[in-house]
């Protein structure tokens, strides 16, 4: 286990379909947290994991979005309804205590 | 609420030439970070910044961390083509469980 993983790497849908994409964090890392990132933009907060419980939540994350980490290892993110607006790079990061190690990320388009 | 600027947007740079971004908040940060995301690629951590006036030196790249904790610098001298990506900084929110990136400066090195 050298890195983050994350999958798919690509993932086209059809407006209104469900995602769900996986992150496998660092296995000693406690933290997770899922970041999204549009073109030109920096990564933008979605929410965070210490361990299994789930601490903090951006207003980004509209009740369409839910994530989990059911065993304090990998997590989940799914988007239920999926809209054109949604389309972005979703990236995954895990730490144990100062920096962030990003997954490659799951890109999302969304048609 | 808390905001994260960095100038410029873009730089191009002849190779050879020292480029410099800079990195300002609306309040005081307990640390900075520093992230390089590559094109097409994921943002990789470069350094942390914790101490007022701090400054880190990483070969050809100098990072500062500002008398008050509310900007911060990075400055690469002498470009090559292998410092081509967007460079991110990052500032800890209230509760310290996560970060506000910059909108990062993206960096373009002309052979």
């Amino acid at each position: 286990d050298t890195g983050v993983s994350q999958n798919p790497r690509h993932k086209i849908t059809k407006r209104g379909q469900n995602v769900t994409f996986r992150c496998d964090p660092i296995s000693e890392h406690n933290r997770l947290y899922w970041y999204r990132q549009t073109l030109g933009q920096g990564p933008e907060f979605l929410t965070y994991f210490q361990n299994e419980a789930q601490l903090e939540k951006s207003r980004l994350l509209s009740d369409r979005f839910s994530a989990e980490r059911p065993k304090g290892s990998f997590s989940t993110l799914e988007i239920q309804r999926t809209e054109q607006g949604d389309s972005a790079m979703y990236l995954c990061a895990s730490s144990l205590s100062r920096d962030y190690t990003f997954g490659s990320g799951t890109r999302l388009t969304v048609v | 609420g808390q905001q994260v600027m960095q100038i410029p947007q873009y730089q191009h740079v002849q190779e050879g030439e020292d480029f410099t971004t800079y990195c300002n908040s609306s309040t005081t940060l307990s640390n900075i970070q520093w992230y390089k995301q590559r094109p097409g690629g994921h943002p990789v951590f470069l350094i942390q910044l914790v101490k007022s006036g701090e400054v880190k030196k990483q070969k050809r790249l100098t990072f500062q961390f500002g008398e008050a904790k509310k900007n911060s610098s990075l400055h690469i001298t002498a470009t090559q083509t292998t410092d081509v990506g967007t460079y991110f900084c990052a500032g800890p929110t209230n509760t310290g469980n996560q970060f506000y990136f910059g909108t990062g400066t993206s960096l373009t090195v002309i052979p």
